[in-house]
């Protein structure tokens, strides 16, 4: 069964430093998007990407988040200058069609403890 | 801004009997629903779903009715097995067209014992 792959699996870094969290949503899938979930916390919508641009995107995701689809299979969260509270799990997702059925594909999320 | 709630943190359930779970929400905009299970150390995985122009879409041994009126789901799982232990969450969204962004709440601990 087709899969949304996410590297790495747990990344630490320094506050203030950037990070760049990778997901390969599945092949035939157009619609991408980033949650997180704080530890104890609901998951929470970042942004949805579509068509090589932004969606729509949350609160959170203010300035220092970005998302880029480089190469047509690789969808990229970068975080410019981390804060501890950016810690969390944060998972890929990708949507093939609006069907009315099924739900989205989510990766095996990224870890990302802020120190 | 709780506009899905699982009041309910965990429940436990002897295996071959049925789980319940519960979910509210607040948005009356919400056309779909959803419910995810999620390992340790995974992502959520999709489970079942409805749209609001049902009351109940059953699938195996899973089933979600949908109460509009009093903004209120539950998913039932008969019979539970241990399996099945793991954290649901429910999520609702706003069928946009393209873009239709989950609003999830914070989840329930299942644990099935056997």
């Amino acid at each position: 069964e087709p899969e949304v792959t996410q590297t790495p699996s747990h990344q630490v870094t320094q506050m203030g430093q950037e990070v760049i969290l990778r997901c390969v949503p599945i092949s035939n899938h157009l619609y991408f998007y980033w949650y997180r979930q704080i530890l104890g916390q609901k998951v929470e919508f970042l942004v949805s990407f579509y068509n090589n641009e932004i969606s729509e995107k949350s609160e959170i995701f203010d300035d220092q988040f970005s998302v880029e689809r480089p190469d047509g299979s690789n969808f990229t969260l970068k975080i410019r200058s981390t804060k501890l509270e950016d810690s969390a799990m944060y998972f890929c997702a990708s949507l093939f069609i609006e069907t009315g059925k099924g739900g989205y594909t989510f990766g095996s999320g990224t870890r990302l403890t802020v120190v | 801004d709780q506009q899905v709630k699982q009041n309910s943190p965990s429940l436990s359930v002897q295996e071959g009997r049925i789980s319940i779970l519960n979910c509210d929400y607040t948005n009356s905009m919400f056309d779909y629903f959803l419910w995810y299970k999620k390992y340790p150390a995974e992502g959520p995985t999709f489970l079942i779903s409805i749209s609001s122009i049902k009351d109940k879409n059953e699938d195996g041994r899973f089933t979600v009715f949908l109460n509009k009126s009093a903004k209120h789901l539950s998913l039932h799982i008969v019979p539970s097995q241990p399996g099945d232990s793991a954290v649901y969450f429910c999520a609702a969204s706003v069928r946009t067209g393209a873009n239709s962004k989950l609003t999830f709440g914070k989840g329930i601990t299942l644990s099935v014992r056997p």
